[in-house]
């Protein structure tokens, strides 16, 4: 199975700051990567598929890159809404395989 | 709008069986590929079974193949998941998720989740 690692796998940031999640498959899945994102007791929020698209109704501040092996998720001006934990997701080969999560907690 | 309603969940003895159903309204089931996907407690999301749109194809995690089966009925719009030999390590949140229409594998829509408990 692919594997996935995310970092960091935790970061403090203010309302306003530019954040930057990593994504890496441990080998090369194109551009079959999606990213959720999770509040405590909530089902997860599909941000953005196939690497670079933003899901419908997800705000524009929220961007994703890459292709191959290695994606970036980018907050790029943080709101109170956005602390969360966000997860990557390899849909390239069954079985699929998450990442294993950053939480997003306010500093 | 879209909604994913999960039932089933509850407390099983290891070695148990549960099966979970996932009532779908608000999109067209029949042409959808639908997943379950699992969350411990207080740990990461684990993708669990996907079924095909018409039932004919299925993959699953290798945690939980050859005990756990993924159905449809799509005259029912209602989703399932028979799950046998259950183990302390299945106790989770269970998700039943659709597949975005535009992109294969991404996760568009999610139920509120049903918690399924193994224990003696």
């Amino acid at each position: 199975a692919i594997q996935m690692t995310q970092s960091p796998s935790s970061l403090s940031a203010s309302v306003g700051d530019r954040v930057t999640i990593t994504c890496r498959a441990s080998q090369g899945i194109r551009n079959d990567l999606d990213w959720y994102q999770q509040k405590p007791g909530k089902a997860p929020k599909l941000l953005i598929y196939a690497a670079a698209n933003l899901q419908s109704g997800v705000p524009s501040r929220f961007s994703g890159s890459g292709s191959g092996t290695d994606f970036t998720l980018t907050i790029s001006s943080l709101q109170p809404e956005d602390f969360a934990t966000y997860y990557c997701l390899q849909d390239h080969n069954y079985p699929f395989t998450f990442g294993p999560g950053t939480k997003v907690d306010i500093k | 709008q879209v909604q994913l309603v999960e039932s089933g969940g509850g407390v099983v003895q290891p070695g148990g069986s549960l099966r979970l159903s996932c009532t779908a309204s608000g999109f067209t089931f029949s042409t959808s590929a639908m997943h379950w996907v699992r969350q411990a407690p207080g740990k990461g999301l684990e993708w669990v079974a996907i079924t095909s749109y018409d039932g004919n194809n299925e993959f699953y995690a290798d945690s939980v193949k050859g005990r756990f089966a993924i159905s449809r009925d799509n005259s029912q719009n209602t989703l399932y998941l028979q799950m046998n030999s259950l183990r302390a390590e299945d106790t989770a949140v269970y998700y039943c998720a659709k597949e975005h229409p535009g992109s294969t594998g991404a996760l568009d829509y999610w139920g509120q989740g049903t918690l399924v408990t193994v224990s003696s």
